[in-house]
């Protein structure tokens, strides 16, 4: 019953480090989302995928890279850490697009400071 | 472009309660409208949704109803208990785009 699981939870980074989130899903969804949460503001899309070997640009894609290669796991990518990358990130899923009014699926979240 | 705004918060309330969260949608068409309630440590979890005007979205005591005239989707609940203390997000997505799009959340607080 794990649904959409990320790790790591915590991370601390040091500017200009990078690193990688992770995000699995069991469902097999086709549609999987990365998204950012900062303080008091809402979630904004990074990048999406609507299945294996296909993704595309959210509202906020720069500083980011994604690949999907199983229609499992959904990876995040940071290349060059910034403050402005401070955030919550969480990753999502979804069997068909949310286009629809189908139920979004969401992992307990990824918590990023960069110092 | 699409956007979704509600209130700010934080509501602080007594259990019991009435709750009346405001949301407001600016979309072309006709989005399918969603509230999503973040609880304490946890991810995002749909909480209801509706997806054409004048539906009512309904689940766990709590109610939204899809109002085209005055591009709203505000969420209620009669009685509020201190497990509803949580975030509240209400979404959109328009019927031709696979993204949802957030307003800024509202958190709430139910005290004993």
């Amino acid at each position: 019953n794990a649904g959409v699981t990320q790790t790591p939870k915590f991370r601390i980074l040091k500017i200009g480090q990078s690193m990688t989130l992770q995000c699995a899903q069991d469902m097999n969804h086709n549609y999987m989302y990365w998204y950012r949460q900062d303080p008091g503001m809402g979630l904004k899309l990074i990048y999406y995928s609507v299945g294996a070997g296909i993704t595309d640009k959210g509202e906020v894609p720069n500083g980011y890279n994604v690949s999907r290669s199983t229609t499992e796991d959904f990876p995040l990518r940071l290349e060059l850490a910034a403050p402005s990358q401070t955030s919550v990130y969480f990753c999502a899923s979804s069997s068909v697009g949310v286009t629809s009014g189908t139920e979004a699926f969401f992992g307990q979240g990824t918590r990023l400071t960069v110092v | 472009g699409n956007s979704v705004t509600q209130m700010e918060g934080p509501v602080t309330l007594s259990e019991e309660a009435f709750l009346t969260i405001n949301c407001t949608y600016t979309a072309t068409g006709y989005p399918s409208l969603f509230w999503y309630v973040q609880y304490p440590g946890e991810g995002l979890q749909l909480l209801l949704k509706a997806t054409k005007a004048d539906d009512k979205g309904s689940n766990k005591g709590f109610e939204a109803t899809y109002r085209k005239e005055t591009t709203s989707f505000h969420l209620e609940k009669g009685s509020v208990q201190v497990s509803d203390s949580a975030v509240y997000f209400c979404a959109q997505v328009k019927a031709a785009g696979n993204k949802l799009t957030f307003g800024g959340g509202t958190r709430v607080l139910v005290k004993p």
